[in-house]
């Protein structure tokens, strides 16, 4: 079956600095990879996605590139703010079998003033 | 913004007691699901369900889990006889649509502890 493959955490930041999230896959059919977050106590929210190869899916300042051919979709933000901090799923829908998301481990990111 | 509500936002049980976790999907959404994540692991998919019945479940949907939409707004997950193993946060979730392009707007969980 699919599977998503996060980089662990937490990753601790100060403000202002850049974020990389990893986030990898295995799919068996056509992928649609997804980013939530988690602010704390809350749910997840959809935070970006993409459709299709080379989509580069952004909001908030964070951005993901859906790169086929090395089958990932890493996060990135050029300027993180306290406010960001939360946890960070990778997950994946593959149109090829059930559209039902498979969901990374997550990734907590701190970011310090 | 429309939202999903669940509640309560913290139950907690005692083992073998059965418990209901109640959800109120996006009023014009079609799809429901339930999730469950364990402290520190990853969300798993429970169960999907749709026109009053389920469309998909995963291998943890045993017999002791079971789904009802009893009204037109509420939509509940029911464990029978709970165990230890059961204790983890439950997500409610709705879709428009079941493809990837209807993405999945959750609601902020249910916390079981179950003692």
């Amino acid at each position: 079956g699919d599977s998503v493959t996060q980089m662990e955490g937490p990753v601790t930041l100060s403000e202002e600095a850049f974020l990389t999230i990893n986030c990898t896959y295995t799919a068996t059919g056509y992928p649609s990879p997804f980013w939530y977050v988690q602010y704390p106590g809350e749910g997840l929210q959809l935070l970006l996605k993409a459709t299709k190869a080379d989509d580069k899916g952004s909001n908030k300042g964070f951005e993901a590139t859906y790169r086929k051919e090395t089958t990932s979709f890493h996060l990135e933000k050029g300027s993180v703010q306290v406010s960001d901090s939360a946890v960070y799923f990778c997950a994946l829908s593959d149109r090829g079998g059930s559209y039902i998301p498979t969901f990374g481990r997550g990734t907590s990111l701190i970011v310090h003033p | 913004e429309p939202e999903v509500t669940q509640t309560p936002s913290h139950q907690v049980t005692q083992m073998g007691q059965e418990v209901i976790l109640r959800c109120v999907p996006i009023s014009n959404h079609l799809y429901f699901y339930w999730y469950r994540q364990i402290l520190g692991q990853k969300v798993e998919f429970l169960v999907s369900f749709y026109n009053n019945e389920i469309s998909e479940k995963s291998e943890i949907f045993d017999d002791q889990f079971s789904v009802e939409r009893p009204d037109g707004s509420n939509f509940t997950l029911k464990i029978r006889s709970t165990k230890l193993e059961d204790s983890a946060m439950y997500f409610c979730a709705s879709s428009g649509g079941a493809d990837s392009n209807q993405p999945q707007h959750f609601g902020d969980g249910t916390r079981l502890s179950i003692l």
